[in-house]
């Protein structure tokens, strides 16, 4: 299973709205709805942002928010504040396993 | 609150063997599965396999096959995971993650470097 593709960096200044994609296939991001979305700051553990495309776990920020279409989930961050720079990354289930994406460095200008 | 607590880091000499713990608290152990997550140094995420924490039957994504085993204590509400024959590509952080739903790792332990040289 090839890892799902993420644009290597994005960034924006405090208070934009940023938009980082995860292309997949129809094996696997376009087959499921169990697409779900990991923020992880330097040196600590990956933390779930986004579940089954578009849900927030209890008491997350609705600044973050997920689609999908076709093939390709999405994670926008609005009103983007300097403690979202972190890398992120998508995962997707695939039938009978989990495969993740690429990463993303999301910068803070 | 759910919490995973992993052993700390090791250090170890190509050949050898290596066990990391994952304990968890706060919730039923047997109800969610176990998943086990490596990251190599400046890479991304990778997807080791699973553990039925019910069954402990195990499931290992290719690549992962023969020298990993993950296992159970469900007496002590711990997962674990251990390397043998030791190579220095295996060095990386390895995250234990509690399955929340299909491919939904919802709690994330600490993680663990594991550290080959010789």
């Amino acid at each position: 299973q090839s890892a799902l593709t993420q644009p290597a960096s994005v960034s924006g200044s405090p208070g934009q709205s940023i938009t980082i994609s995860c292309t997949g296939t129809s094996s696997d991001v376009g087959g499921y709805k169990y697409v779900s979305w990991y923020q992880q700051r330097p040196g600590k553990a990956p933390k779930l942002m986004i579940y089954e495309v578009s849900n927030r776990p209890s008491g997350l920020s609705n600044r973050f928010s997920g689609s999908k279409s076709g093939n390709t989930a999405s994670l926008t961050i609005s009103g983007l504040q300097a403690e979202d720079e972190a890398d992120y990354y998508c995962s997707s289930y695939t039938g009978s396993s989990t495969v993740f994406g690429t990463g993303t460095r999301v910068t803070v200008l | 609150q759910v919490q995973l607590v992993q052993s700390g880091s090791e250090l170890k000499k190509p050949g050898a063997s290596v066990k990391i713990s994952c304990k968890a608290s706060g919730y039923t152990f047997t109800r969610n599965a176990m998943n086990w997550v490596r990251q190599a140094p400046g890479q991304g995420l990778e997807w080791m396999g699973w553990i039925n924490t019910k069954t402990g039957n195990p499931t290992y994504v290719q690549g992962f096959t023969g020298r990993f085993v993950f296992s159970l204590d469900t007496s002590v509400s711990t997962a674990y995971l251990q390397i043998s024959s030791l190579k220095a590509d295996d060095t990386a952080v390895y995250y234990c993650a509690r399955d929340g739903s299909r491919a939904t790792f919802d709690y994330w332990g600490q993680g663990t470097l594991v550290t080959v040289s010789s």
